[in-house]
């Protein structure tokens, strides 16, 4: 079974607009981080936002917010006032804390595109 | 302070060659990562690094073989190049975990390889 799903292939926001984008995650590790990553057309792997399972407050940086839902298992990523520069690839990704090698696990990646 | 690089940034290889993919970082982080990205797909781990002279499997490790035996430097190296590993190649870092912070990985420009 998928542990990271994006169930968005491609989506498209208005300039100035805020955009969800939605991550659904399957684990039973108590401990467990999530993270966005923006990978734009250049290719390089960009890191956005972190969020921790045991964090009482959802993670912010700039225009980026994570809206956690830990009951549900999601961990959606809100932009907020979208800029032409964030179209690009999001992917969320997944840490397990029983995992020793704290290795990723990826989504299959969401495309967003802004129109001016 | 540039982060992590990989070398080289793309390359050509026809079946059955072998050839060694670089990967520095200047953050001394002990955890270090080979990813290979394949189209419409997240990262997939293929080895890790917890420190300097360990090496570990990922996710698919076959028809890869790894070295760490600088701190610095994580070697992925294919001995018999298929065109299954046609793909983009990323390295990633981190510091060993327990900060809040400490687990985000750090990702290379990547390397786009492909195979005739």
């Amino acid at each position: 079974a998928q542990k990271i799903t994006q169930t968005q292939p491609g989506m498209f926001v208005q300039e100035k607009e805020a955009v969800t984008l939605d991550c659904t995650y399957d684990t039973s590790d108590p401990s467990y981080g999530l993270f966005w990553y923006k990978q734009p057309s250049s290719g390089e792997m960009i890191f956005l936002i972190y969020q921790g399972s045991y964090d009482q407050q959802n993670a912010t940086e700039g225009r980026y917010s994570l809206n956690f839902q830990k009951a549900r298992k999601s961990a959606n990523l809100v932009i907020s006032a979208s800029q032409l520069g964030d179209s690009a690839m999001y992917f969320c990704a997944m840490r397990e804390g029983l995992d020793s090698s704290y290795k990723l696990i990826f989504g299959s990646g969401t495309r967003l595109l802004v129109r001016p | 302070n540039a982060g992590v690089t990989q070398t080289p940034k793309f390359r050509v290889l026809k079946t059955g060659q072998s050839m060694t993919l670089l990967c520095a970082q200047d953050m001394n982080h002990e955890y270090m990562y080979w990813y290979r990205q394949d189209p419409g797909m997240g990262l997939r781990l293929i080895h890790y690094s917890v420190g300097e002279g360990t090496t570990a499997k990922g996710e698919v490790p076959d028809g890869y073989n790894v070295s760490r035996l600088k701190k610095q430097n994580f070697l992925l190296g294919l001995e018999s190049a298929a065109p299954s590993q046609t793909s983009v190649y990323f390295c990633a870092s981190s510091i060993r975990p327990g900060g809040l912070a400490g687990d985000t990985q750090y990702f290379g420009p990547g390397t786009r390889l492909t195979v005739l």
